[in-house]
């Protein structure tokens, strides 16, 4: 069964700092990577997709990603308030369209 | 912008009742797919289309059954509410591959009393 790992937290980091998220998934054809930003209430929006290893960098956001360990990050740099929200890990396999999420990472950014 | 439509975000039914939820998009995505989201449990695949008419079971599809009958509508049904199946719906969509991101609705919050 594929699985996707996410520390539920909460990670609570002060403003300014970096904060790391990190993801886990046991499938190893495992191709696409994604994460998506949820606030409460809201539905999840993508954030980053990265789909070969070493890191992609948008804007305060870098996601590394490493096939050979099974594991994707995300980086949030300058870390803000407006952040703090639950960051979905989501995780697809070669020549399927259908990804595995993980549960999620409660993001705390207090001023 | 892809936009993804719920037909509701907030809906309160009774036990044994049928229920529609109704997800269109708007930028002729191949694949669709309802999820329910509860705390704890993250997010769960109930069904998913990837052609109209066309349809898959998800991970926890018992007690729901769904219609795509157009390419941009994707209907989730309860045919008799459970107390159980009180949750978020989320509808999303996504062009084909693997490669392709899913776009997500608002959501639809369900009561069941």
């Amino acid at each position: 069964q594929k699985e996707v790992e996410q520390n539920s937290g909460p990670l609570s980091v002060p403003e300014g700092a970096i904060a790391s998220l990190n993801c886990t998934y046991s499938d190893r054809v495992s191709q696409s990577f994604f994460w998506y930003r949820q606030y409460s209430g809201k539905s999840p929006e993508l954030i980053m997709s990265i789909y070969s290893n070493g890191d992609k960098e948008d804007g305060r956001f870098t996601a590394q990603l490493n096939k050979a360990s099974q594991y994707v990050s995300l980086l949030i740099r300058d870390s803000q308030p407006s952040d703090s929200a639950t960051y979905l890990c989501a995780v697809s396999p070669g020549g399927s369209y259908i990804p595995t999420f993980g549960r999620g990472t409660s993001l705390i950014v207090h001023p | 912008d892809v936009k993804v439509t719920q037909s509701s975000r907030y809906l309160v039914k009774r036990t044994g009742e049928k229920v529609f939820l109704e997800c269109v998009q708007d930028m002729d995505h191949e694949n669709m797919f309802w999820y329910r989201q509860d705390p704890g449990l993250g997010l769960r695949l109930i069904y998913f289309s990837y052609d109209v008419k066309m349809k898959e079971k998800g991970d926890i599809p018992e007690g729901y059954s769904v219609s795509r009958e157009k390419k941009e509508r994707f209907s989730l049904i309860l045919e008799s509410a459970s107390t159980n199946q009180t949750s978020m719906y989320l509808c999303a969509s996504s062009l084909s591959g693997s490669n392709d991101e899913q776009f997500f609705g608002p959501g639809t919050r369900l009561t069941v009393l």
